[in-house]
């Protein structure tokens, strides 16, 4: 039974990085052709795509925030990561990690229960 | 970017109505490839339909998908009080985005 599992502080100072780990279990990373996600949503508001990384490390980002945003995988750990620089209040959100249904690039449908992360002072 | 818009913004029904929630693409979306998500308070989104009109796995028939193109719809066909939530639509043609989310609420 696959599940994702996020990590990371909970507080970000204004300029810092904002961190963020997913650990998989139930399933191997490098196992299968998928690409693994992040996505994003503040509070109160709609659903943000992040990025996401193939298991071989290919990395594709959305464009408002590809200047900021580094995803990365430890296959050794079974785990993929998420680097986002120069936070500002307006990357406060719950994080997601989350895989899809099918390999190749497909909608999501195993997702982590998400973390929030505040950027704050 | 294709940018989605979903309207409504809010649907207030009541158990057993049918709802009908509409996803509208800046531009084609390719292959069809338009998601529907479900997502209640407090909890991540739940994947609906795929491919615009296939559900996914264990998600009941009342839930059904259609369009093509530029124009989509999620249809409810009865409420059940577990259908009280946001949707959102999402493209995965080009890149990925997601819609703004319609909230059915109950009348």
């Amino acid at each position: 039974h696959l599940q994702l599992q996020e990590s990371g502080p909970g507080l970000v100072k204004p300029s810092e990085t904002l961190s963020l780990t997913c650990t998989v279990s139930g399933a191997s990373i490098s196992g299968s052709s998928y690409y693994w996600g992040w996505i994003r949503q503040p509070p109160g508001k709609g659903l943000e795509w992040i990025g996401s990384i193939y298991y071989r490390g290919n990395t594709y980002y959305n464009p408002s925030l590809k200047s900021r945003v580094t995803i990365s995988v430890d296959t050794s750990k079974n785990q993929f990561s998420l680097s986002l620089s120069s936070a500002t209040a307006a990357d406060t959100a719950v994080y997601y990690c989350a895989r899809p249904g099918s390999s190749g690039w497909f909608p999501f449908d195993s997702w982590g229960q998400g973390t929030l992360v505040t950027v704050s002072s | 970017e294709i940018v989605l818009t979903q309207s409504p913004g809010t649907l207030s029904l009541s158990p057993g109505e049918r709802a009908t929630l509409s996803c509208w693409a800046s531009q084609s979306v390719s292959s069809n490839y338009l998601a529907w998500y479900q997502q209640k308070p407090g909890q991540a989104p739940r994947l609906l339909i795929y491919g615009a009109s296939s559900r996914a796995t264990g998600i009941p028939d009342r839930f059904s998908g259609s369009g093509s193109g530029t124009d989509f719809t999620l249809t409810i066909s009865r409420l059940e009080p577990e259908d009280f939530a946001v949707y959102y639509c999402q493209q995965y043609g080009s890149s990925l985005t997601f819609g703004g989310g319609t909230k059915v609420e109950i009348k």
